[in-house]
């Protein structure tokens, strides 16, 4: 089993640019979820996914949207770039209440 | 709503001795509770998770922790750190909202680990 993988692992993207960052697992889990993590705030929730077909906003949803492909592939969507979106992102999915994070992507937004 | 507090947001220590990371927390229901590592420029690991069972958990790599309701902390340890110990450590709580689990991180502990 891979697990959790994500691609792609590092990014550079111009402000306003548009980009697809792809999450996969292969481990039949139902939730899915999208984080952020910047330097001394641990981790914030973007979206979730609790099932295959659903999607909800986490603690931080502004200038992202999300697609549950099918029930194993969940991905996050920049329509338009923002320094601000400068960040490392991990994809996460779940059984119970234990997660199991990829790799992460380190983007950066010029 | 649920929150977590990381009482150091570093902690150095000599290899061979005890570690110990501070967390507390707040949850309005019965949380789970978690102790995630990262190591530099890699995912996050399960360490170990406490879900109402017993109140002393233990996890991978010689880690423990405990869980007290009446001072609301999980605290991480280690008897004896080794220099692959180096890494953040997270302490998340989990809770049911909406229709999925969420977690709460708090903001991480730096362990440094002197030779």
């Amino acid at each position: 089993n891979a697990g959790v993988t994500q691609t792609p692992k590092f990014q550079v993207l111009k402000t306003g640019q548009s980009m697809t960052l792809q999450c996969a697992q292969d481990m039949n889990h139902n939730s899915m979820y999208w984080y952020r993590q910047d330097p001394g705030m641990g981790l914030r929730l973007i979206y979730y996914s609790a099932s295959e077909g659903t999607t909800d906003k986490g603690e931080v949803p502004n200038g992202y949207n999300v697609s549950r492909l099918n029930k194993r592939e969940f991905s996050l969507r920049l329509e338009s770039a923002a320094p601000s979106q400068t960040s490392v992102y991990f994809c996460a999915s779940s059984v119970s209440d234990t997660q199991y994070f990829g790799p992460g992507t380190r983007l950066t937004v010029l | 709503a649920q929150s977590v507090t990381q009482l150091d947001s570093h902690v150095s220590v000599s290899e061979g001795t005890p570690v110990l990371l501070r967390c507390n927390y707040s949850s309005s229901y019965s949380p789970s509770l978690f102790w995630y590592v990262q190591h530099p420029n890699k995912g996050l690991q399960l360490l170990l998770k406490y879900t109402s069972a017993a109140t002393l958990v233990k996890g991978i790599n010689g880690f423990e922790a405990e869980f007290k309701k009446s001072e609301t902390s999980f605290h991480l340890t280690k008897p004896s750190a080794h220099m692959s110990d180096a890494a953040e450590y997270f302490c998340v709580v989990s809770d049911r909202a909406g229709s999925a689990r969420q977690l709460t991180f708090g903001s991480g502990t730096q362990l440094t680990v002197l030779p």
